[in-house]
């Protein structure tokens, strides 16, 4: 079994649709979770941390259910410029040391 | 600030050569890493520098080698490469929980 899990999808969503992906882990000691987003063929970027009590940026909401070992990310509102892979990121660790953990991704399909 | 750059962006290698792949980060992080991305897989850590003058292997460090030149720059060598070794490279360093990724050096070893 993975130690991190994605649905690859891809989600095809409308413009201005909600939409939300789960990202599963198997390291109850996991300690700190981020959702990361990969546009196609560039680098990883930062989106998001995921705090215990979840947390909001704008149309984007993270949460962490630690009981069922996952988190999700909610998109409101969708925009063309959403389209990307999400990449969620576990780590046993406060920081990031060498046991960052990545999703494959979920794509995510933003269409007029 | 440029932030972390990679040399080269593309590369095609035949079975068997070698090559180095550079990398550098003008924002001072002691953390960095190399990565390899591969389709339907995430990212798989090859070897990671705490700080400079130390390295250590990741997930996958097989085939690979790696020098932490100094607090800037640190490079990855593929001394025999396979065909295995095709991937996307990313090259990244961290500061405060968050990981700045270089553009990436797609490989292809035939």
């Amino acid at each position: 079994r993975k130690e991190v899990e994605q649905d690859p999808g891809p989600f095809n969503v409308p413009e201005g649709a909600t939409v939300a992906f789960n990202c599963t882990y198997s390291n109850s000691a996991s300690q700190s979770f981020f959702w990361y987003r990969q546009d196609c063929r560039k680098e990883p970027k930062l989106l998001m941390s995921v705090y215990s009590s979840g947390n909001e940026d704008g149309r984007f909401t993270a949460q962490l259910n630690r009981a069922s070992q996952y988190i999700s990310l909610l998109i409101r509102d969708s925009k063309l410029s959403d389209s990307a892979t999400y990449l969620c990121v576990v780590t046993p660790y406060m920081e990031y040391g060498n046991k960052l953990v990545f999703g494959a991704g979920t794509i995510l399909r933003v269409k007029s | 600030n440029a932030g972390v750059t990679q040399t080269p962006k593309f590369q095609v290698l035949k079975t068997g050569q070698s090559m180095t792949l550079q990398c550098a980060q003008d924002m001072n992080h002691n953390s960095m890493y190399w990565y390899r991305q591969d389709p339907g897989m995430g990212l798989r850590l090859i070897y990671y520098s705490a700080s400079e003058g130390t390295t250590d292997k990741g997930e996958v460090p097989n085939g690979y080698n790696v020098s932490r030149l100094n607090k800037r720059e640190f490079s990855l060598r593929l001394e025999s490469a396979a065909p295995s070794q095709t991937s996307v490279y990313f090259c990244a360093s961290s500061q405060e929980r968050r990981l700045f990724f270089g553009p990436g050096t797609r490989l292809t070893v035939l």
